[in-house]
């Protein structure tokens, strides 16, 4: 499974977009670019997810670089209850080139929405 | 639907008990996992399946047993319970690779 990279930690305006980062340099051609967010104390929630193209649904829009090596979740009106950590994952299908469909996180991106 | 049910949501356990943790979906998803989340910490994967009568280990699985023999349920046994194990656990539940995992609302263990 590739590995990915965020920031630790983010602060964004209410009511403006936040941006997250994610690398992921070693992806391969098969594996999903995943987003998930944890809200305190509660089960991680599914955002959004992406191959190649760009993805939007009524949470958030999630855009992949050409090279597939980095992807951007954007909140396009952020407010208060956006306060989470926020997962970038990438999971690939089962019995692919040996994958296991398994869900890694990692350490995630705390936002952090000022009133 | 009820989504993915966990229970219990507290237990509270003596260093050596071992107990059942049960997660249940009525969403009739394939896979299925179980997640456990220390204080301040990500979530690390103890056990998956892909299927009734599949399992395959994660990250962090020994202490742990598991089994599939419904759909439905994917229940985690702790064999001998170790204040290590103190940690909020969380089951989880996919359709497959192109859908995201929905997640219950965990169990709060303390082992003393």
């Amino acid at each position: 499974d590739a590995k990915t990279t965020q920031p630790p930690s983010m602060d964004c305006a209410e009511g403006r977009a936040a941006n997250l980062p994610c690398n992921h340099s070693t992806i391969s051609g098969n594996e999903y670019v995943y987003w998930y967010r944890q809200i305190h104390s509660q089960g991680p929630q599914y955002i959004i997810h992406g191959l190649k193209n760009n993805e939007t649904n009524e949470m958030a829009s999630l855009i992949i670089t050409e090279d597939r090596k980095s992807s951007t979740l954007i909140l396009p009106h952020a407010t208060l209850r956006d306060t989470a950590v926020y997962y970038c994952i990438v999971r690939g299908p089962r019995g692919y080139g040996g994958a296991t469909n398994k869900l890694i996180f990692g350490t995630g991106t705390l936002l952090a929405v000022q009133p | 639907n009820a989504g993915v049910t966990q229970t219990p949501k507290f237990q509270v356990l003596k260093t050596g008990q071992s107990m059942t943790l049960q997660c249940a979906q009525d969403m009739n998803h394939e896979y299925m996992s179980w997640y456990r989340q220390d204080p301040g910490m990500g979530l690390r994967l103890i056990h998956y399946s892909v299927g009734a009568g599949i399992t395959d280990q994660g990250e962090v699985p020994n202490g742990y047993n598991v089994s599939r023999s419904t759909t439905e349920d994917f229940p985690l046994r702790l064999l001998s319970a170790a204040p290590s194990q103190t940690s909020v656990y969380f089951c989880a539940s996919s359709t497959g690779t192109a859908m995201g995992y929905t997640f219950g609302s965990g169990t709060r263990l303390t082992v003393v």
